[in-house]
């Protein structure tokens, strides 16, 4: 009954291979959000899709390609891997309507620990 | 421009001490704020978060916030630090399309 949930919990690729890391809530909620966490824990949003529409789109190579089949999954799938690719990855979903100004809490999943070697 | 500053990388409490974070926003009106708490090697879980109801909030595991406008402050207080305690705390706040979140602080508790 896990609420958000991440595949896989750790990855670890060559540079420049592509790779994919799923997300799925069972919450209900209508937005998922990705968010990368670097070395030092610095977190930042990357990705917001409300409904399967992307919101908020940060400055991210696009190398980073959000897909959403449905609003309850929201994988990324990353072309071309480089080192500096090497983070956590999260998962997040909420019930408001992905611009954030509702004050909605996100709920985040476990992480995705990607190494590029 | 919108944006939260924690003073503080790390800071270390001793067990049964006063547990004092602290987070400073930046915004012209009055935004959304949150605790979040993330234990070694799992994902961010919600302490508290402040949406212009009271300005002390109560959170999860006997943390506190109180909403300082005239400091534009949201410091996290807890009286008594747990070894359980011990976690990555990271404020954040939302106002419009931006949801931003701090630098972190570590707490450390030494029993």
């Amino acid at each position: 009954d896990t609420a958000v949930s991440q595949t896989p919990k750790y990855l670890v690729t060559q540079m420049g291979n592509d790779k994919s890391i799923k997300c799925e809530q069972n919450l209900g909620h209508d937005t998922m959000y990705w968010y990368k966490q670097d070395s030092k824990k610095f977190l930042k949003i990357m990705f917001s899709y409300n409904n399967k529409e992307l919101i908020i789109n940060e400055t991210v190579p696009n190398r980073f390609s959000p897909k959403s089949p449905d609003k309850a999954h929201l994988n990324l799938h990353i072309n071309s891997l480089e080192l500096g690719d090497s983070a956590v990855y999260f998962c997040a979903s909420s019930q408001d309507d992905g611009l954030a100004g509702g004050g909605e809490t996100q709920y985040f999943g476990p992480g995705t620990r990607l190494l590029v070697l | 421009a919108q944006s939260v500053t924690q003073l503080g990388s790390h800071v270390s409490v001793s067990e049964g001490a006063l547990v004092l974070l602290r987070c400073n926003y930046s915004s012209s009106v009055p935004p959304y704020l949150f605790w979040y708490v993330q234990y070694p090697n799992q994902g961010l879980q919600l302490l508290l978060k402040y949406t212009s109801a009271a300005t002390l909030v109560k959170g999860i595991n006997g943390f506190e916030a109180e909403f300082k406008k005239s400091e534009t402050s949201f410091h996290l207080t807890k009286p008594s630090a747990h070894m359980s305690d011990a976690a990555e705390y990271f404020c954040a706040v939302t106002l419009g399309n931006q949801f931003y979140f701090g630098t972190g602080t570590s707490l450390t508790v030494i029993p």
